[in-house]
This record gives structure tokens, C-alpha cells and sequence, in this order.
């Protein structure tokens, strides 16, 4: 089975602090995906990596980074958190380049007080 | 650009009740087509998918037919159970390269015994 594992289920940040966030899957996909989730938004896709240090931004990349240091880890980074960051984060990865599947992690509920 | 429209929820239904969720799509070529799953406090998992038109995907009971001349891709099911209270995310995959998804806003069903 697909395994795609989020550090952390629930979160708590303060404004204007880095938070990280990891995802590793196990599964040697070459595709990486990080969304989040907002009720009446449905995904927005946030970045996604197609190789290891390669990166695409996604629909609503301002105030985010990431990085894809080794095939297997995809790390979201806030780099000054802020309240309107307050959301559910996902995390995906796919082995193929067109028209497979997408595994999800779990998600970090991630709150910026 | 590429989007896709899902009927508002919650839709709420009876115990072996038929269910409809409506979705539409925008989009340029030949998306592969899908719908995923969202059970309470987990992240998203692959329902059911269909890669060109006319094919209908199914899986647990669940049906949805790819209808390129209606742009639509309807999730049905015959006799819904309290398990399948769940939310719904109609999603299509059109960014030719990296297997991106679009994403509709997501249906609440809610099944009463």
C-alpha cells in the first residue's frame, strides 16, 4: 500500500513564526502535490515538485515555499505565518505523469493565532 | 483555465435512498476525470476515475460516466448507507505534464438510518 505520512495531525503557531511542514511518501513517486483546504474552497493547489530541488508553483503560492530535497520528502514552508494561513493542509504524491492516481496524507490542521 | 462545478451541500438522504451529486466541467483537450472521498478527519482517497469519454468509472457501489457532449460526470449510487456520509470532491486532471488536479468545492452527504 501507498503510504503518504504528514508530520504533524493539528498544529498551533503564533504570527510571524517559520513553520514547516513535512510529507514523505514511500512509494518512489516522482510527483509531489501540497493543496490546502478551506470550507467553500474546496484544494487549491498550493506547489507541487515533479523531481527532486524542482519545484512549479500551483494556484496560491504567495507566502509560501518548499523544498524537495530527496525524492521521498516534500516540505511546505511558511515563511511568516499569518492568520489567513490558518487552514487544512494535504499533502499528495503520484507515480505517473498523466492521469493516475493521487495519494493523499492524512492532513495537518494548521492554526495561526 | 481549467474548473469544475459541484452542487452545494449538505445533501442529506435516508438510509438506501438513491444519490446524485451533480458535476460539471471546464476544460481544454481530454481531462481524465475523477472522483475522490473525504471521511471525517481523513485525507482524500480515489472513488472512482475515467480517462476518456463514454467510459463510466464505479467502484463500492458508485457510478460516475465520463459525457463529453454534457461536460458532466455525475456521481451516482443506487442505496446509500450511513457509512457513505462522506465529502465529495469532483476533480479533474488537464495540466498535461504532471498529473495536476483541479479540484470542485467539495459535497457534504449526510445519511440518516
Amino acid at each position: 500500500d501507498v503510504k503518504v505520512t504528514q508530520s504533524s495531525r493539528y498544529l498551533v503557531k503564533r504570527t510571524g513564526e517559520k513553520v514547516f511542514l513535512e510529507c514523505v511518501q514511500d512509494m518512489d513517486h516522482e510527483n509531489m502535490f501540497w493543496y490546502r483546504q478551506d470550507p467553500g474552497l474546496g484544494l487549491r493547489l498550493i506547489y507541487f515538485s515533479y523531481d527532486v530541488k524542482m519545484k512549479e508553483k500551483g494556484d496560491i503560492p504567495e507566502g509560501y515555499s518548499v523544498s524537495r530535497e530527496k525524492k521521498e520528502r516534500f516540505s511546505l514552508i511558511l515563511e511568516s505565518a499569518s492568520t489567513n494561513q490558518t487552514s487544512m493542509y494535504l499533502c499528495a504524491s503520484i507515480a505517473e505523469r498523466e492521469g493516475g492516481e493521487q495519494y493523499f496524507g492524512p492532513g495537518t490542521r494548521l492554526t495561526v493565532t | 483555465g481549467d474548473s469544475v462545478t459541484q452542487m452545494e451541500g449538505p445533501v442529506t438522504l435516508s438510509e438506501e435512498a438513491f444519490l446524485t451529486i451533480n458535476c460539471t466541467y471546464t476544460a481544454t483537450g481530454y481531462p481524465s476525470l475523477f472522483w475522490y472521498v473525504q471521511y471525517p478527519g481523513e485525507g482524500l482517497q480515489l472513488l472512482l476515475k475515467a480517462t476518456k469519454a463514454d467510459d463510466k468509472g464505479s467502484n463500492k457501489g458508485f457510478e460516475a460516466t465520463y459525457r463529453k457532449e454534457t461536460t458532466s460526470f455525475h456521481l451516482e449510487k443506487g442505496s446509500v448507507q450511513v457509512s457513505d456520509s462522506a465529502v465529495y470532491f469532483c476533480a479533474l486532471s488537464g495540466r498535461s505534464g504532471y498529473s495536476t488536479l483541479t479540484f470542485g468545492k467539495g459535497t457534504m452527504l449526510l445519511v440518516s438510518p
